[in-house]
């Protein structure tokens, strides 16, 4: 079974910085493309960012670029979000999800529960 | 960016309604349309992926279509399981975007 925890939220004054942190079992976790997603309180899907199974490729949503930064640990099958300059903005609840492919359709397969992220002073 | 856009934002039914949800792209996107449903408190959970596939384990009462940038997601009959919020999201390009969402509540 495909399980992914997210953890490493909490209450951070603005302009600080916070590490995310995403366990994941159950796949191969080296061949799986991650994303981050996140959800601001009472709000929409927000698609944060992506790292390829290698970690070579990755992604980010203008929202964070140059702010956050995504990796992967493959020997401990985790994944990492680390949050620099942060914004109140940038409050919400923080998904990892794999993507999943059949053929050249990829979709997010698999989320975490969440972590909420409070960006306040 | 792909901007996606759904319609209604939100919609009132009852039990045994026929629900149909839209989402256009601003531009084409292909078949690289996918759909997720959220309750609250909860991870969403996919639906639907390619437009029209049903994810294992998904009611046949989904449906998914369209191609381009028009697509709809249909449920044809609605049962209380139903009543949440619904999410198209695009995976045509890298920066992957997400609809506004469409909540479907109670009349």
């Amino acid at each position: 079974e495909v399980q992914l925890v997210d953890s490493g939220g909490g209450l951070v004054n603005p302009g600080g910085s916070l590490r995310l942190s995403c366990a994941a079992s159950g796949f191969t976790f080296s061949t799986s493309t991650l994303n981050w997603v996140r959800q601001a309180p009472g709000k929409g899907l927000e698609w944060v960012s992506s790292i390829s199974g290698s970690g070579s490729d990755i992604y980010y949503a203008d929202s964070v670029k140059g702010r956050f930064t995504i990796s992967r640990d493959n020997a401990k099958n985790s994944l990492f979000l680390q949050m620099n300059s942060l914004r109140v903005e940038d409050t919400a609840v923080y998904y990892c999800a794999r993507e999943w492919n059949d053929w050249s359709v990829k979709w997010l397969d698999s989320w975490g529960q969440g972590t909420l992220v409070t960006v306040s002073s | 960016d792909i901007h996606m856009t759904q319609s209604p934002s939100s919609l009132s039914a009852s039990v045994g309604d026929r629900v149909i949800i839209t989402c256009r792209a601003s531009q084409s996107i292909s078949y690289y349309l996918n759909w997720y449903q959220q309750k609250p408190g909860k991870a969403p959970n996919p639906l639907i992926y390619g437009a029209s596939t049903l994810q294992s384990g998904v009611p046949s009462r989904f449906r998914g279509s369209g191609s381009g940038t028009d697509f709809t997601l249909t449920i044809s009959s609605l049962q209380p399981d139903d009543f949440a919020t619904y999410y198209c999201q695009q995976s045509f390009s890298t920066l992957r975007t997400f609809g506004q969402g469409t909540k479907v509540e109670i009349k």
